[in-house]
């Protein structure tokens, strides 16, 4: 079965300091890689897709299939960064979402 | 951008009563609808993903008795959570996709918080 690890329930960093969260799948078979962004009162929205290979925000995040990794990087950040992030695996024909337990990022001045 | 609503945004319901939430896709058809649960501090949980017209798929574990969900339109999806009971309470989480060509990105509405007293 699928599963998705995000050992850090929170990660606290000062601003303009690199950040790095960490996301670690397993999956027989090949994978779809999200990170989705909760923001205070928000609703849960995409970051970015492992096959757009883009960068949202700063944020960049490489699949690295034999480490099982997804991990989310930004080199600086900043006080707007502050939310909770959740890696995101999809499986199955119906693209249906395996979570992580979530990193609430904070970011402090 | 695709907007998703759910309604209402928070209920409290006693204990052996139903209580039906809305998920609603504003301005795109949404093929393919999934509800999911998530307790305090941790993930959110798939429960289901419906499509529309035909049968909800229910993950494992999840009473398709109890939880019942109907994806009538393009636009609406409810579920239904029959006899509540104080362990049903928990915040539910809808999420709408669109069809083939939309990228298959799912948007998420804003979440339905259950208390059953």
């Amino acid at each position: 079965a699928q599963r998705v690890t995000q050992p850090e329930k929170l990660l606290s960093v000062f601003k303009g300091a690199p950040v790095e969260l960490k996301c670690n799948y397993s999956y027989s078979g090949s994978p779809e890689l999200f990170w989705y962004v909760q923001y205070s009162r928000q609703r849960l929205q995409l970051l970015l897709r492992h096959i757009s290979r883009e960068s949202i925000k700063g944020f960049t995040a490489d699949l690295n299939k034999g480490e099982t990794s997804f991990h989310l990087k930004k080199p600086f950040a900043q006080e707007e960064d502050s939310a909770m992030y959740y890696c995101a695996l999809s499986t199955g024909g119906g693209n249906k979402l395996t979570f992580g337990t979530g990193t609430q990022l904070k970011v402090e001045l | 951008g695709a907007v998703v609503s759910q309604h209402p945004s928070w209920v409290i319901c006693k204990s052996g009563t139903s209580v039906k939430i809305e998920c609603r896709s504003l301005d795109f058809q949404a093929t393919t609808m999934f509800w999911y649960r998530q307790f305090p501090k941790q993930s959110l949980m798939l429960m289901a993903t419906s499509n529309e017209g035909s049968k909800a798929t229910y993950e494992q574990g999840v009473e398709k008795d109890k939880f019942l969900i109907n994806h009538a339109s393009l636009t609406l999806s409810t579920l239904t959570v029959t006899s509540a009971h104080p362990e049903d309470s928990s915040f539910y989480i809808c999420s709408a996709r669109g069809g083939y060509g939309s990228g298959n990105e799912q948007y998420f509405g804003p979440g339905t918080r259950l208390t059953v007293t």
